[in-house]
């Protein structure tokens, strides 16, 4: 069973940039999830969609982030512009459905200079 | 304002140690607490999860919970250096995970 997906892997930008991350979670999984991670801290949940609706996003500043899941399947995590306290890993995850394990994907590691 | 709470650490312990690993949480309508592994550069990964009082056994780790006292840790037994690894505490409520900070183990051979 192949994992989740997230492209691409590292990106580095200057401030007042935009950039896009892409994730593909396991097949069959409802449940989505994006977490910013910064050095040293716990992942921190941006939103989560459960098919393509989206259950939470209260931690998502909505005024640069965007968020979207097409056909229930892939999503794209947006930030514009970008600031220097967005570097961190983004992490994409996903589950079967909710009360289930989440599994991580790799992770995009973005650098704002 | 949910909150987990972990001891940053680092735990050094020997190898073949037991190591004792602790999390305190503040939502006590909390339903499920999980324990995840994560090394350096890598993305989290499960170790078990609990949701009812007392000790759950999955090989070398034992997971405790304790929902009076707001506190759930993670015993892992005859500690190896590939346990080396931040370990993160997290807490569920409605499918909804809040995740600590992590504490840093150190196995030293």
């Amino acid at each position: 069973e192949a994992g989740v997906a997230q492209s691409p892997r590292y990106k580095i930008i200057e401030k007042r940039q935009s950039v896009a991350f892409w994730c593909n979670p396991i097949s069959g999984h409802a449940t989505l999830y994006w977490y910013q991670q910064i050095l040293g801290q716990g992942p921190k949940l941006l939103i989560q969609f459960q098919n393509n609706g989206v259950v939470d996003d209260s931690q998502l500043p909505k005024d640069r982030f965007s968020a979207e899941r097409l056909k229930g399947v892939d999503s794209t995590l947006k930030i514009q512009p970008a600031k220097l306290e967005d570097s961190a890993v983004y992490l994409c995850a996903s589950e079967l459905s909710s009360y289930n394990e989440q599994f991580f994907g790799p992770g995009t590691r973005l650098t704002v200079l | 304002q949910k909150e987990v709470e972990q001891n940053s650490g680092p735990l050094s312990v020997p190898e073949g140690a037991i190591a004792s690993l602790n999390c305190t949480y503040s939502d006590r309508g909390s339903q499920s607490f999980f324990w995840y592994r994560q090394y350096s550069g890598k993305s989290p990964e499960l170790i078990m999860f609990i949701y009812s009082n007392g000790d759950k056994e999955d090989g070398r780790f034992t997971a405790q919970l304790n929902k009076a006292s707001q506190y759930v840790s993670l015993l892992i037994r005859d500690s190896q250096p590939s346990d080396s690894a931040t370990y993160l505490c997290a807490v569920e409520r409605y499918s909804t995970l809040t995740f600590g900070k992590g504490t840093m183990l150190l196995v030293s051979p």
